[in-house]
């Protein structure tokens, strides 16, 4: 059965570094989608792609998150200067249909 | 803005009872309601979904959730649970095509 996969499963980076999670959704879908998931809190959205563009964004995907969709299988996430408060589990989801998303097992992120 | 809550943040039943884990949405006009599984270490799975049609839908692993609109709830329900079930439940509702709106999750955890 296909399934999204992310890279890496954990990733520890110092503050004010860059970081790249990364996602292959499955192969047929075309809407893409991160969320994050701060430690014993709920699952939240950040952003969702479509046709090589943002199709929304939430108010916590301010101008430090960018996405990119760089070849024909990966989906991207890109945080410029990591903050303390970015330590979360993010999730790549993809989606056929518009109305069910498939996620990915999560890259936990840890900022020091 | 839609939303959905989750009135139990945790859920203890002992192995091979029912389980009910509760959750309401606001109202909208067209309204697509989901529960997701989150198993230890692991990432969301689409548990069910109710876009349209019968109200009550059927799920993997022997759940099922009624859709009640005079009631604005979409409960999660198992006749007889197994030690393999504890994980987190988060219900969520779709607002547009573009995002899911997650709930708080309730903790189910099994007792032998």
């Amino acid at each position: 059965e296909p399934e999204v996969t992310q890279t890496p499963s954990h990733q520890v980076t110092q503050m004010g570094q860059e970081v790249i999670l990364r996602c292959v959704p499955i192969s047929n879908h075309l809407y893409f989608y991160w969320y994050r998931q701060i430690l014993g809190q709920k699952v939240e959205f950040l952003v969702s792609f479509y046709n090589n563009e943002i199709s929304e964004k939430s108010e916590i995907f301010d101008d430090q998150f960018s996405v990119e969709r760089p070849d024909g299988s990966n989906f991207t996430l890109k945080i410029r200067s990591t903050k303390l408060e970015d330590s979360a589990m993010y999730f790549c989801a993809s989606s056929g249909y518009l109305y069910e998303q498939y996620f990915g097992p999560g890259t936990r992120l840890t900022v020091t | 803005a839609q939303s959905v809550t989750q009135l139990d943040s945790q859920v203890p039943v002992f192995e091979e009872a029912p389980v009910e884990l509760r959750c309401n949405y606001s109202s909208s006009v067209s309204v697509y309601l989901f529960w997701y599984v989150q198993y230890p270490n692991q990432g969301l799975q689409l548990l069910l979904k109710y876009l349209s049609g019968s109200t009550l839908v059927k799920g993997i692993n022997g759940f099922e959730a009624e859709f009640n609109k005079s009631q604005t709830s979409f409960h999660l329900r198992k006749p007889s649970v197994h030690i393999s079930d504890t994980a987190e439940y988060f219900c969520a509702v779709i607002p547009s095509a573009s995002k899911i709106i997650f709930g708080s999750g309730t903790r189910l955890s099994i007792r032998p």
